[in-house]
């Protein structure tokens, strides 16, 4: 089973700055590899699909890179909407299993 | 518009079976597979599984295989999780999400809360 890793756990930042997620797998997973925001009493929101391209109507803000083990999610200048917690998650082909990290939360500093 | 519209909150005792469902729109059914999620509040998603609802094929994440049964109804378009006997450890958020071909899954469903509680 695939577990991954974010790091850091929290990120204390002001508005205007530049936030930038870590999410590591325990082995390859190609591109199969999303990344969601959560914000209190919502579900969660997909961001980016296939390891780098955004999802319909998510702002240039967010880009994300990464493949195999190692990706990143970057948020270029904080909005206040964007404090909030962030999980990656990875899809295998087979077994078809699927995981999340354990989220990494963006708070206001 | 594609949405995932999910059943209201449950509250039940131990032991007791409940199904909450996932009604589908906006989109073709079939072409897609649903999958399911807990996250107890406060705390991180945990993916449970995902089913075709094109013939029904289901796929358990070895920490809930046996525990949850996954079905759907094409004819009403909906997908459902089903417990024969609740535990208390099963209070939780459900979510429902559409899986697309690319990894990655939306739209997710507004989330079930499920209270387990003598």
């Amino acid at each position: 089973e695939i577990v991954l890793t974010q790091s850091p756990v929290t990120l204390s930042l002001s508005p205007g700055e530049r936030a930038t997620l870590s999410c590591r797998a325990s082995q390859s997973v190609g591109s199969s590899l999303a990344w969601y925001q959560q914000k209190p009493g919502q579900a969660p929101k997909l961001l980016i699909y296939g390891a780098s391209y955004r999802a319909a109507g998510i702002p240039a803000r967010f880009s994300a890179s990464g493949s195999g083990a190692d990706f990143t999610l970057t948020i270029s200048s904080l909005e206040s909407e964007d404090f909030a917690v962030y999980y990656c998650q990875q899809r295998s082909d087979w077994p078809p299993h699927s995981s999340f990290g354990p989220g990494t939360t963006v708070n206001i500093k | 518009e594609e949405q995932l519209v999910q059943s209201g909150a449950e509250v039940k005792k131990p032991g007791e079976s409940l199904r909450i469902s996932c009604q589908a729109s906006g989109y073709g059914f079939t072409d897609y597979w649903i999958s399911w999620a807990r996250q107890v509040p406060g705390k991180g998603l945990e993916w449970m599984g995902r089913i075709d609802p094109s013939d029904s094929h289901t796929y358990y994440s070895p920490s809930f295989q046996g525990h949850v049964t996954m079905s759907v109804d094409t004819s009403v378009r909906t997908a459902y999780l089903q417990w024969n006997s609740l535990k208390s450890s099963d209070t939780a958020i459900y979510y429902c999400a559409r899986q697309l071909i690319v990894a990655g899954e939306k739209p997710w469903g507004q989330g079930t809360l499920v209270t387990v509680s003598s």
